[in-house]
């Protein structure tokens, strides 16, 4: 696609659910970050992947956070029973190669609210 | 994790005024890159910094790659009110770590 594409734009869910997230990154990206954005703040950097390969998952917060890459495009970061910290923007990236190149192109982001 | 210290951490201005910011590290880094973030977007690249010393301007904005590795400064010259949003500095180490971001500089235009 032309941009990076995240859905969905805007989630509400109760405390407990499970919820997926989806990121579309640039067509021929080989590289996918996602980090989180809580209101106000900077951006938390949650995983990287390579291909369908995750090198670098530090950033998760806890294991009920996951992300999963297949054919080296679409990512979907899950996140199991859903806690009111969890509330906050979700911002997927992609690149042309890995971490030793300057420009993330980012999506608009899944903003999350846990009830 | 290990940030960057971006600062001021929110600026009100007139428009027409210059802006400066700035980020600093105890770490020296290899590339510096500035972010704007608007309301309900993702960021968006302003400027990528290569080698120390080194001075990009991109219209009104110009940034600097500290020559001690260790700064970047970006100025806004001229403020307009599409100016308003949150700006991002990000720096990289080398090239086996990932950008590590600053907390981000809110500009805000006074009507």
């Amino acid at each position: 696609g032309a941009g990076v594409s995240q859905s969905p734009s805007n989630k509400v869910t109760e405390k407990g659910k499970d919820v997926e997230l989806r990121c579309d990154p640039i067509s021929g990206h080989t590289a996918l970050y996602w980090y989180r954005q809580s209101l106000g703040q900077g951006l938390e950097f949650l995983i990287y992947f390579q291909g369908n390969s995750a090198p670098d998952k530090s950033g998760l917060p806890s294991d009920r956070f996951s992300a999963e890459r297949t054919g080296g495009s679409v990512s979907t970061l899950t996140i199991q029973r859903t806690q009111q910290e969890d509330s906050a923007v979700y911002l997927c990236a992609s690149s042309l190669v890995g971490l030793n190149t300057g420009e993330l192109f980012f999506g608009e982001g899944s903003r999350l609210t846990v009830l | 994790g290990q940030q960057l210290n971006q600062s001021p951490q929110s600026m009100f201005i007139q428009e027409g005024e210059d802006v400066s910011m700035n980020c600093t590290s105890s770490s020296i880094f290899n590339t510096w890159l500035w972010y704007k973030q608007d309301p309900g977007e993702g960021p968006v690249l302003l400027i990528a910094l290569y080698k120390a010393g080194e001075l990009t301007s991109n219209g009104r904005l110009t940034a600097q790659f500290g020559i001690t590795r260790k700064d970047s400064f970006l100025n806004i010259s001229a403020s307009i009110p599409s100016d308003v949003g949150i700006y991002f500095c990000a720096g990289r180490k080398d090239s086996n770590y990932q950008l590590i971001w600053g907390a981000g500089t809110k500009l805000i235009i006074k009507p």
